[in-house]
């Protein structure tokens, strides 16, 4: 069965340094998300992607983020200077076609720690 | 902007109990409503949703939920729970039109020998 995977899936950084987290969405889906969560809270929509571009993002998702598909099947969120309170869990999600029914297939996600 | 509220954290249940937890939402507008469950050290996996149509909906693994718009909820209930449905339920609302899911805080369910 397809699913989306996420790498790595932990990460230790310092408070400062640029991080990525990497995800393969599922190939024939044509939306694709992140969330987060952090330790004890709500998972929290940060950013949707469709078509090359934004299609929604969240009041979370500020300059410090970005999202690329740089080749056609990774799907990546990057932060550019981590905060500590970066340090959660970061979901991948994707979904097919146009029609919304709001199934998303979720990665196992990628813990990031920032010390 | 929407919200989802689980009141309960944490729910304890023996095994072959049957077992309701709680979702409410609040919206200004229509949406879509799901249930997911997270299995430990898993991703988050759809269990069932309300689109429109029937206010009662089936979902994978026996679970149910029903879709009551005077009481803004949707409770997801299952008549006999086993061992295998200890897990994390998150409750999410959608608006009509968008595709950001808002979560509540999720549910623990705890199903004891």
């Amino acid at each position: 069965e397809p699913e989306v995977t996420q790498t790595p899936s932990h990460q230790v950084t310092q408070m400062g340094q640029e991080v990525i987290l990497r995800c393969v969405p599922i190939s024939n889906h044509l939306y694709f998300y992140w969330y987060r969560q952090i330790l004890g809270q709500k998972v929290e929509f940060l950013v949707s992607f469709y078509n090359n571009e934004i299609s929604e993002k969240s009041e979370i998702f500020d300059d410090q983020f970005s999202v690329e598909r740089p080749d056609g099947s990774n799907f990546t969120l990057k932060i550019r200077s981590t905060k500590l309170e970066d340090s959660a869990m970061y979901f991948c999600a994707s979904s097919p076609g146009t029609l919304n029914t709001g199934e998303l297939f979720f990665g196992e996600g990628s813990r990031l720690t920032v010390l | 902007a929407q919200s989802v509220t689980q009141l309960d954290s944490q729910v304890p249940v023996f095994e072959e109990a049957p077992v309701e937890l709680r979702c409410n939402y609040s919206s200004s507008v229509s949406v879509y409503l799901f249930w997911y469950v997270q299995y430990p050290n898993q991703g988050l996996q759809l269990l069932l949703k309300y689109l429109s149509g029937s206010t009662l909906v089936k979902g994978i693994n026996g679970f149910e939920a029903e879709f009551n718009k005077s009481q803004t909820s949707f409770h997801l209930r299952k008549p006999s729970v086993h061992i295998s449905d200890t897990a994390e339920y998150f409750c999410a609302v959608s608006e009509e039109g968008r595709r950001a899911l808002t979560f509540g805080s999720g549910t623990r369910l705890q199903v004891q020998p």
